[in-house]
């Protein structure tokens, strides 16, 4: 089973500080994505990159930044937190390997809950 | 990406079989139809997808209306630890902007 790793499942962090969030798949797999998760408002996509220092933004990009060095690794970074980016924060990858998008399967992290205080 | 519109909320009983509906009339040729879940504190997990087909797998049954502006994930016997929200997404060939909607919340009355 291809697994998705999220660094840490619960943080805390004092606003205008930098945090890294960090997530791993060992699959292979070409896609990554990150959302946040919000009560009444669903999963929204923040940025997702379909190959290694490539990215693409999503619905909700302003606040932050990623990183993709590695297949395997895809960082989500809060630049300067603020209390409006307390969330569930989830990471998913998809193989695609020459198949149309959709026809691939996301799988997800466990999530990391940061609190801004 | 085209939208899907699903309740927000359905029960069930235990053991007795659950569908639960998902509308796209928008949904283009390409789009596959996708469904999730999330169980209480945790990241979704895969359930089931299709194209046109109808889909059956060891967790559901995915049928597809033949115009396929609709579609009903099948539970055949609900269980307690199927309760969790249930996502219907669509995912085409344009990309990867997957829109999750606020998905149905399934009770499972034992």
């Amino acid at each position: 089973d291809v697994k998705v790793t999220q660094s840490s499942r619960y943080l805390v962090k004092r606003t205008g500080e930098k945090v890294f969030l960090e997530c791993v798949q060992d699959m292979d797999h070409e896609n990554m994505f990150w959302y946040r998760q919000d009560p009444g408002l669903g999963l929204r996509l923040i940025y997702f990159s379909y190959d290694v220092k490539m990215k693409e933004k999503g619905d909700i990009p302003e606040g932050y930044s990623v990183s993709r060095e590695k297949k395997e690794r895809f960082s989500l970074i809060l630049e300067s937190a603020s209390t409006n980016q307390t969330s569930m924060y989830l990471c998913a990858s998809s193989l695609v390997a020459g198949r149309p998008s959709g026809a691939n399967v996301l799988t997800f992290g466990a999530g990391s809950r940061l609190t801004v205080l | 990406d085209a939208k899907t519109t699903q309740p927000n909320s359905m029960e069930s009983n235990e053991e007795e079989p659950v569908h639960l509906p998902c509308n796209h009339s928008t949904i283009s040729g390409t789009d596959y139809i996708h469904w999730y879940r999330q169980l209480p504190s945790q990241g979704p997990e895969y359930v089931i997808h299709g194209l046109t087909s109808n889909v059956n797998n060891r967790m559901a049954s995915l049928a597809i209306a033949e115009d396929r502006k609709s579609s009903t994930l099948i539970l055949h016997r609900a269980t307690l630890r199927d309760a969790a929200v249930y996502y219907c997404i669509l995912w085409g060939n344009a990309g990867n902007m997957l829109t999750f909607g606020g998905g149905t919340r399934l009770m499972v009355k034992p």
